[in-house]
């Protein structure tokens, strides 16, 4: 089945900053990658996807960039905010079972 | 209006009971799932539903039965429950299957004692 890696797992950045989450996957067929956001006591809400035939998508302060070749994609934060702490999860869609591949989050921390 | 709405938001019991947990969506979405949320925050989906037929059951121990009376709703209810199945327990609906984003509800934390 599908792996999905990634890192960091915690991530402490200053009001204004960037921040990057990177994830890296095991299946090439793979050909959608959605980013979710979850607030603590909240569920996961999607933030941000892309298509394998993007290899950059942005959205105000979000962006992802898609590397097939590498198998791996990222997701940009910039001019963080302190609301944008949460956990980030990254997805792979199995190419197999049309269900989403799960990493193991990062939890993102944003100090004013 | 809550789109994805499951109930309890907690739940506190013994081991060897049996408890569910219900899912109501009002997205008019003909896809649900289960998802287990362990302790360290990782994400796992247990079933998936399409119009009311089971598609997906991941290895899931079979005191987890999910049940679906119609498109709108997916309830899990959990036999015999065990310690190892203390989690956060999210219910989510999609348009279709594949790439169709989740709606997530905002889960039913379980703790068994």
């Amino acid at each position: 089945g599908e792996n999905v890696e990634q890192h960091p797992s915690t991530l402490s950045v200053q009001e204004g900053d960037s921040a990057v989450i990177k994830c890296t996957y095991s299946d090439s067929a793979s050909n959608y990658f959605p980013w979710y956001k979850q607030e603590l006591g909240k569920g996961p809400q999607l933030i941000i996807d892309i298509r394998s035939n993007v290899g950059e998508k942005k959205d105000q302060r979000i962006a992802v960039t898609l590397n097939k070749t590498a198998k791996h994609f990222s997701l940009h934060i910039t001019e963080t905010q302190p609301e944008d702490s949460a956990v980030y999860f990254c997805a792979v869609l199995n190419s197999g079972y049309s269900t989403l591949t799960f990493g193991k989050g990062t939890m993102l921390l944003v100090s004013p | 209006d809550t789109a994805v709405s499951q109930t309890p938001k907690y739940l506190v019991t013994q081991m060897g009971n049996d408890k569910s947990i219900k899912c109501e969506q009002n997205l008019g979405h003909d896809t649900m799932y289960w998802y287990k949320q362990d302790s360290k925050k990782f994400l796992k989906i247990m079933f998936s539903y399409n119009n009311k037929e089971l598609i997906i059951n991941e290895t899931v121990p079979n005191r987890f039965s999910p049940k679906s009376p119609d498109k709108a709703h997916l309830n899990l209810h959990i036999n015999s429950l065990e310690l190892g199945d203390s989690a956060v327990y999210f219910c989510a609906s999609s348009q279709a299957r594949g790439e169709s984003p989740l709606h997530f509800g905002n889960g039913t934390r379980l703790t068994v004692t």
